[in-house]
């Protein structure tokens, strides 16, 4: 059974920065493209990040700028999103989603932006 | 970038009555490779989004025959033949032939 456990989700500061992580289980998480999607409080999904499967690709949203990176450790199952000069509008619960075609999700994970 | 639109955003259905919901992206979705990256994603109240459909037409293992897509090149319909009440929730389709976009989604209720 595929598993994707997201941790990391906290309360942070205005300008402040936060890793999330994914921890895969259930499939050869190696063989898989990995993605971020998020979904703020009472509104929609949006994609945030993808990873292909060496790592050697990475592709991010446009609202991104810069401040996310991505990234994973095959020898782990576990997938990271680094978030950096985090802004209000980035509060969401961050959903780690399996294989180029999303095909399952985990739970999520929290993030609030507040002072 | 892509943008998808659904349509209606809202939609009340009585059980057992048939429901569809329209999702047009700004460009073509068909990939390169020739295939077309268009998915459908049901989220049920309080959880995690669930796949439904892939490449289309494509149903998930475990999704009931009542659920079925179709469409090609910016047009496409996710279909629910008869509506149970297991259905509500909100529906998005998903492009990923050009990078990924979702659409707003469908708010399903039952009336």
């Amino acid at each position: 059974e595929v598993q994707l456990l997201e941790s990391g989700g906290k309360v942070v500061q205005p300008g402040g920065s936060l890793r999330l992580s994914c921890e895969a289980s259930g499939f050869p998480f190696r063989t898989y493209s990995m993605n971020w999607v998020r979904q703020a409080p009472g509104k929609g999904l949006e994609w945030v990040s993808t990873i292909t499967n060496t790592a050697k690709v990475t592709y991010y949203a446009d609202f991104v700028q810069g401040r996310f990176n991505i990234s994973r450790d095959n020898s782990k199952n576990t997938l990271f999103l680094h978030m950096s000069s985090l802004r209000a509008e980035d509060s969401a619960v961050y959903f780690c989603v399996k294989g180029a075609q999303f095909g399952n999700w985990g739970q999520g994970t929290p993030v609030i932006v507040s002072s | 970038d892509v943008v998808l639109t659904q349509s209606p955003l809202s939609l009340p259905v009585t059980v057992g009555q048939p429901a569809s919901i329209s999702c047009r992206s700004s460009q073509s979705l068909v990939f390169t490779d020739g295939n077309t990256y268009l998915n459908w994603f049901q989220q049920r109240p309080g959880q995690s989004p669930r796949r439904l459909i892939y490449k289309v037409s494509n149903r998930d293992s475990g999704v009931p025959d009542r659920f079925s897509g179709s469409g090609s090149g910016t047009d496409f319909t996710l279909k629910i033949s008869r509506v149970e009440p297991e259905d509500v929730g909100v529906y998005y389709c998903m492009q990923g032939s050009h990078k990924y976009t979702f659409g707003q989604g469908t708010k399903l209720e039952i009336k």
